[in-house]
Protein backbone atom coordinates (compact mmCIF):
# COMPACT_ATOMS: atom_id res chain seq x y z
CA UNK A 1 0.00 0.00 0.00
CA UNK A 2 1.22 3.23 -0.64
CA UNK A 3 1.87 5.74 1.91
CA UNK A 4 -0.14 8.26 -0.37
CA UNK A 5 -2.70 7.77 -2.52
CA UNK A 6 -4.55 9.59 -4.98
CA UNK A 7 -7.73 10.09 -7.40
CA UNK A 8 -8.39 9.83 -9.91
CA UNK A 9 -5.43 8.77 -11.87
CA UNK A 10 -7.22 10.25 -14.83
CA UNK A 11 -9.58 12.77 -15.46
CA UNK A 12 -10.68 14.57 -18.58
CA UNK A 13 -13.21 17.82 -18.35
CA UNK A 14 -14.88 20.32 -20.38
CA UNK A 15 -13.72 24.13 -20.02
CA UNK A 16 -15.36 25.68 -17.58
CA UNK A 17 -15.99 22.76 -14.97
CA UNK A 18 -15.25 22.53 -11.84
CA UNK A 19 -12.72 19.99 -10.79
CA UNK A 20 -11.58 18.05 -7.46
CA UNK A 21 -8.66 16.14 -7.42
CA UNK A 22 -8.34 14.08 -4.01
CA UNK A 23 -5.12 13.24 -1.78
CA UNK A 24 -5.08 10.59 0.91
CA UNK A 25 -1.97 9.82 2.87
CA UNK A 26 -1.56 7.14 6.02
CA UNK A 27 1.97 8.53 7.46
CA UNK A 28 2.70 11.33 10.18
CA UNK A 29 2.91 14.92 8.15
CA UNK A 30 4.34 18.15 9.04
CA UNK A 31 2.69 19.22 5.18
CA UNK A 32 1.72 18.78 2.35
CA UNK A 33 2.44 19.90 -0.89
CA UNK A 34 0.67 19.98 -4.65
CA UNK A 35 2.36 19.82 -7.60
CA UNK A 36 1.50 20.69 -10.73
CA UNK A 37 3.85 18.71 -13.66
CA UNK A 38 3.71 19.96 -17.26
CA UNK A 39 3.81 17.85 -20.44
CA UNK A 40 7.57 18.59 -21.15
CA UNK A 41 8.01 17.73 -17.35
CA UNK A 42 8.89 20.54 -15.78
CA UNK A 43 7.65 20.34 -11.64
CA UNK A 44 5.72 23.82 -10.34
CA UNK A 45 4.76 23.71 -6.30
CA UNK A 46 1.57 25.42 -6.28
CA UNK A 47 0.49 25.17 -2.44
CA UNK A 48 2.00 24.11 0.48
CA UNK A 49 -0.15 23.60 3.57
CA UNK A 50 -0.45 22.14 7.33
CA UNK A 51 -4.19 22.89 7.92
CA UNK A 52 -6.81 24.69 6.36
CA UNK A 53 -7.51 25.88 3.16
CA UNK A 54 -5.25 28.24 0.53
CA UNK A 55 -6.54 30.08 -2.47
CA UNK A 56 -4.37 31.32 -5.44
CA UNK A 57 -6.66 32.37 -8.59
CA UNK A 58 -8.89 29.88 -9.62
CA UNK A 59 -6.81 26.99 -7.51
CA UNK A 60 -7.81 25.89 -3.78
CA UNK A 61 -6.32 23.36 -1.66
CA UNK A 62 -7.64 22.38 1.37
CA UNK A 63 -6.36 19.83 3.98
CA UNK A 64 -7.86 18.09 7.17
CA UNK A 65 -5.46 16.51 9.38
CA UNK A 66 -7.76 14.23 11.68
CA UNK A 67 -8.77 12.48 8.35
CA UNK A 68 -5.54 12.54 6.56
CA UNK A 69 -7.21 13.77 2.91
CA UNK A 70 -6.71 16.51 0.59
CA UNK A 71 -8.15 18.27 -2.13
CA UNK A 72 -7.07 20.54 -4.88
CA UNK A 73 -9.93 22.27 -6.69
CA UNK A 74 -9.76 23.66 -10.07
CA UNK A 75 -12.79 26.20 -10.67
CA UNK A 76 -13.88 27.38 -14.00
CA UNK A 77 -11.03 24.49 -15.46
CA UNK A 78 -9.19 26.06 -18.86
CA UNK A 79 -7.18 23.99 -21.28
CA UNK A 80 -4.29 25.33 -19.75
CA UNK A 81 -4.61 23.34 -16.96
CA UNK A 82 -4.12 19.91 -18.75
CA UNK A 83 -1.70 19.08 -16.79
CA UNK A 84 -0.67 16.44 -13.94
CA UNK A 85 -1.12 17.13 -10.36
CA UNK A 86 0.95 15.53 -7.47
CA UNK A 87 0.29 15.30 -3.76
CA UNK A 88 3.53 15.15 -1.54
CA UNK A 89 3.48 14.41 1.52
CA UNK A 90 6.62 15.77 3.94
CA UNK A 91 6.87 13.75 6.84
CA UNK A 92 6.89 14.84 10.40
CA UNK A 93 10.46 12.88 11.09
CA UNK A 94 12.51 14.55 8.81
CA UNK A 95 12.38 16.12 5.57
CA UNK A 96 11.13 13.45 3.13
CA UNK A 97 8.47 13.09 0.62
CA UNK A 98 5.93 10.54 -0.41
CA UNK A 99 4.47 11.22 -3.60
CA UNK A 100 1.16 10.07 -5.04
CA UNK A 101 0.77 8.94 -8.45
CA UNK A 102 -0.46 12.34 -9.96
CA UNK A 103 -3.10 12.71 -11.86
CA UNK A 104 -3.71 13.21 -14.91
CA UNK A 105 -5.89 15.61 -15.81
CA UNK A 106 -7.17 16.91 -19.81
CA UNK A 107 -9.12 20.09 -19.90
CA UNK A 108 -11.15 19.97 -23.10
CA UNK A 109 -12.01 23.47 -24.89
CA UNK B 1 10.98 31.27 0.28
CA UNK B 2 13.45 29.79 -1.84
CA UNK B 3 14.00 29.33 -6.11
CA UNK B 4 15.91 26.48 -7.16
CA UNK B 5 17.21 26.00 -11.36
CA UNK B 6 18.25 23.00 -12.49
CA UNK B 7 20.30 22.66 -15.27
CA UNK B 8 20.41 21.22 -17.82
CA UNK B 9 16.17 21.13 -18.12
CA UNK B 10 16.82 18.82 -20.73
CA UNK B 11 19.47 16.43 -22.68
CA UNK B 12 19.56 13.35 -24.83
CA UNK B 13 22.37 11.44 -24.36
CA UNK B 14 24.03 8.32 -25.37
CA UNK B 15 24.55 5.28 -23.51
CA UNK B 16 27.60 4.74 -21.85
CA UNK B 17 28.17 7.96 -20.85
CA UNK B 18 27.41 10.29 -18.00
CA UNK B 19 25.18 13.51 -17.14
CA UNK B 20 25.93 15.80 -14.37
CA UNK B 21 23.14 18.14 -13.04
CA UNK B 22 23.06 21.08 -11.19
CA UNK B 23 20.79 22.06 -8.95
CA UNK B 24 20.89 25.81 -7.39
CA UNK B 25 19.04 27.43 -4.25
CA UNK B 26 18.86 31.33 -4.35
CA UNK B 27 19.73 30.81 -0.60
CA UNK B 28 21.17 28.53 2.07
CA UNK B 29 19.12 25.23 3.05
CA UNK B 30 20.01 22.82 5.44
CA UNK B 31 19.12 20.01 3.34
CA UNK B 32 18.92 18.98 -0.26
CA UNK B 33 17.14 15.86 -2.15
CA UNK B 34 17.57 14.22 -5.86
CA UNK B 35 14.33 12.07 -7.19
CA UNK B 36 14.02 10.13 -10.07
CA UNK B 37 10.60 9.93 -12.35
CA UNK B 38 10.52 7.17 -14.40
CA UNK B 39 8.16 7.20 -17.05
CA UNK B 40 4.20 6.50 -15.93
CA UNK B 41 5.46 6.66 -12.00
CA UNK B 42 5.86 8.59 -9.57
CA UNK B 43 8.48 10.54 -7.33
CA UNK B 44 11.12 7.75 -5.68
CA UNK B 45 14.33 9.83 -3.41
CA UNK B 46 17.21 8.77 -4.85
CA UNK B 47 19.35 10.52 -2.07
CA UNK B 48 19.66 13.16 0.28
CA UNK B 49 22.59 15.39 -0.35
CA UNK B 50 24.52 16.37 3.10
CA UNK B 51 26.75 18.99 2.82
CA UNK B 52 30.33 18.37 4.14
CA UNK B 53 29.61 14.81 3.68
CA UNK B 54 28.59 11.81 1.57
CA UNK B 55 25.51 11.92 0.79
CA UNK B 56 22.42 9.18 1.80
CA UNK B 57 21.26 6.87 -0.43
CA UNK B 58 17.93 5.29 -0.52
CA UNK B 59 17.81 1.56 -1.29
CA UNK B 60 18.38 0.75 -4.94
CA UNK B 61 20.66 3.51 -5.29
CA UNK B 62 24.02 3.60 -4.95
CA UNK B 63 26.99 6.06 -4.78
CA UNK B 64 28.48 4.58 -7.86
CA UNK B 65 26.04 4.81 -10.20
CA UNK B 66 24.52 7.95 -8.72
CA UNK B 67 27.50 10.40 -7.34
CA UNK B 68 26.45 13.43 -5.33
CA UNK B 69 28.11 16.60 -4.45
CA UNK B 70 26.93 18.69 -2.03
CA UNK B 71 30.06 21.69 -2.02
CA UNK B 72 27.42 24.29 0.29
CA UNK B 73 24.24 25.12 1.21
CA UNK B 74 23.10 26.61 -1.61
CA UNK B 75 24.69 24.24 -4.78
CA UNK B 76 24.84 20.25 -5.33
CA UNK B 77 25.10 18.06 -8.22
CA UNK B 78 23.88 14.62 -9.54
CA UNK B 79 25.36 12.75 -11.91
CA UNK B 80 23.57 9.63 -13.58
CA UNK B 81 26.50 7.55 -14.84
CA UNK B 82 27.48 4.76 -17.36
CA UNK B 83 23.77 5.55 -18.20
CA UNK B 84 21.38 3.16 -19.78
CA UNK B 85 17.77 3.74 -21.51
CA UNK B 86 16.44 2.56 -18.35
CA UNK B 87 18.19 5.62 -16.97
CA UNK B 88 15.67 7.82 -18.94
CA UNK B 89 14.06 9.78 -16.39
CA UNK B 90 13.22 13.02 -14.63
CA UNK B 91 15.07 14.00 -12.23
CA UNK B 92 14.29 16.61 -9.74
CA UNK B 93 16.14 18.73 -7.01
CA UNK B 94 14.37 19.89 -4.01
CA UNK B 95 15.52 21.58 -0.66
CA UNK B 96 14.24 22.48 2.59
CA UNK B 97 14.80 24.63 5.25
CA UNK B 98 13.17 23.26 7.63
CA UNK B 99 9.88 20.82 7.80
CA UNK B 100 7.45 23.35 6.79
CA UNK B 101 9.79 25.11 4.04
CA UNK B 102 10.46 22.74 1.01
CA UNK B 103 10.71 23.84 -2.36
CA UNK B 104 11.26 21.92 -5.39
CA UNK B 105 13.38 22.17 -9.43
CA UNK B 106 12.01 22.58 -12.12
CA UNK B 107 13.40 18.71 -13.00
CA UNK B 108 15.83 17.79 -15.44
CA UNK B 109 14.33 15.55 -18.68
CA UNK B 110 17.13 13.08 -19.59
CA UNK B 111 16.96 10.74 -22.88
CA UNK B 112 19.14 8.23 -23.46
CA UNK B 113 19.39 6.11 -26.51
Amino acid sequence: KNEVEQSPQNLTAQEGEFITINCSYSVGISALHWLQQHPGGGIVSLFMLSSGKKKHGRLIATINIQEKHSSLHITASHPRDSAVYICAAATNTGNQFYFGTGTSLTVIP
Amino acid sequence: SAVISQKPSRDICQRGTSLTIQCQVDSQVTMMFWYRQQPGQSLTLIATANQGSEATYESGFVIDKFPISRPNLTFSTLTVSNMSPEDSSIYLCSAGVGVYEQYFGPGTRLTVT
